[in-house]
């Protein structure tokens, strides 16, 4: 079963800097990834889904995925304090595994 | 737009009694989830389902047991609830076709005392 490992654990950022998540998976079984946001204990919020090596961006997110080294990150461009929650990956599969998560705080 | 929709969004149960969990999807999804999110574990599928009248043992099925009657509605029971099963849980849709989206409920927190 696919396993997924998300570092760091925790994130402190200024506002306006970049801020730079990763997420590694144990095997090539997947073909592609989402990255979620959740703030608080809340539903789950869909930032990016990629579906092939290279980049995909949506707004300020862009998720980079790179099969071979089994590693997807997620890069958020000019956060902001609103975008202090908990990042999680996970592959898009049938039976959906996630990591552990990532808690970004953005200081103003 | 989709919606997974989950009753109750709070409860507090007693050490022994029995919880059911409730989950609506709107979107027509073959495919739904229950998961339950603690602090330093993430998020941990208990059941999931690919149809009416399947359910699927997830990573952590012990102490939890899953009905599907219909494509809208998975339920989650917890026949004996105890106090480690105070989590927040989260019911998803999915569709296996295609991208494979998939949707979260709003999330259950249940305190079990």
């Amino acid at each position: 079963q696919q396993k997924v490992q998300q570092s760091p654990e925790s994130l402190t950022v200024s506002e306006g800097a970049m801020a730079s998540l990763n997420c590694t998976f144990s095997d090539g079984t997947s073909n592609n990834f989402r990255w979620y946001r959740q703030h608080s204990a809340k539903g789950l919020e869909v930032l990016v889904s990629i579906f092939s090596d290279g980049e995909k961006e949506e707004g300020r997110f862009t998720a980079h995925l790179n099969r071979a080294n089994l590693h997807v990150s997620l890069h958020i461009r000019e956060p902001q304090p609103s975008d202090s929650a908990v990042y999680l990956c996970a592959p898009n599969t049938n039976k959906v595994v996630f990591g552990t998560g990532t808690r970004l705080q953005v200081l103003p | 737009e989709a919606a997974v929709t989950q009753s109750p969004r709070n409860k507090v149960a007693v050490t022994g009694g029995k919880v059911t969990l409730s989950c609506n999807q709107t979107n027509n999804h073959n495919n739904m989830y229950w998961y339950r999110q603690d602090t330093g574990h993430g998020l941990r599928l208990i059941h999931y389902s690919y149809g009416a009248g399947s359910t699927e043992k997830g990573d952590i099925p012990d102490g939890y047991k899953a009905s599907r009657p219909s494509q809208e509605n998975f339920s989650l029971i917890l026949e004996l609830a105890t106090p480690s099963q105070t989590s927040v849980y989260f019911c998803a849709s999915g569709d296996a076709r295609g991208a494979f989206e998939q949707y979260f409920g709003p999330g259950t927190r249940l305190t079990v005392l």
